[in-house]
């Protein structure tokens, strides 16, 4: 059964740094490209972050460009995302999603439960 | 704003049919690239409903369905379920791979 799994959110000040984990199995992750996506307190869903199979291209939202980074580790069939000068409006629920198949262009096809980051003094 | 624009909200009754729509531009799904469609239920994950455009996944019952025309495209749900009560998502791409999502619909069984 293909599950991922986030990890390492919480409460954060403005200004701050906060790093992401998704653990995923039951699916050769190093298959697979993988994406960030969040949801602010009753909105709707925004793309985050994409990154490709083996690492080598990564994809950011204008809104986190400059300030988010995404990595992955194939051999601990993990996917990171990296937070810094965190903002207010940063604030959200972030789902780790993989792709339906292995294009890049294909739909988030399986998604975690979300891990919930709050920026606040 | 979002690139690719939704109806803020829908109803039905039980029973009835409902559509719901996504515009989008000549960068997006005008230019070719596929649109996929997803539920969320509320307090859980979203579910992918819909794949390059009309593709069902495994298990979505086939009240299900969505088409693409030109830069638009359309979600039709049938015999309308007070369990298909939830928000609805559009999202397409464009030539940078930047994923586009709509700004969701809420569909509300009466």
């Amino acid at each position: 059964e293909v599950q991922v799994v986030e990890s390492g959110g919480g409460l954060v000040k403005p200004g701050g740094s906060l790093r992401l984990s998704c653990a995923a199995s039951g699916f050769t992750f190093s298959r697979y490209s993988m994406n960030w996506v969040r949801q602010a307190p009753g909105k709707g869903l925004e793309w985050v972050s994409s990154i490709s199979s083996s690492g080598s291209y990564m994809y950011y939202a204008d809104s986190v460009k400059g300030r988010f980074s995404v990595s992955r580790d194939n051999a601990k069939n993990s996917l990171y995302l990296q937070m810094n000068s965190l903002r207010a409006e940063d604030t959200a629920l972030y789902y780790c999603a993989r792709h339906l198949n292995s294009t890049m262009v294909s739909p988030c096809g399986y998604w975690g439960q979300g891990v919930l980051v709050t920026v606040s003094s | 704003q979002s690139v690719l624009t939704q109806p803020p909200s829908v109803s039905g009754a039980p029973g009835q049919r409902v559509t719901i729509s996504c515009t989008g531009s000549s960068s997006n799904i005008g230019a070719g690239y596929d649109v996929h469609w997803y539920q969320q239920s509320p307090g859980t994950a979203p579910k992918l409903l819909i794949f390059a455009n009309s593709n069902r996944p495994s298990g979505v019952p086939d009240r299900f369905s969505a088409s693409k025309s030109g830069t638009s495209a359309s979600l039709a749900i049938t015999g309308l379920q007070a369990e298909d009560e939830a928000d609805y998502y559009c999202q397409s791409c464009d030539s940078n791979l930047s994923v586009l999502f709509g700004g969701g619909t809420k569909l509300t069984v009466l």
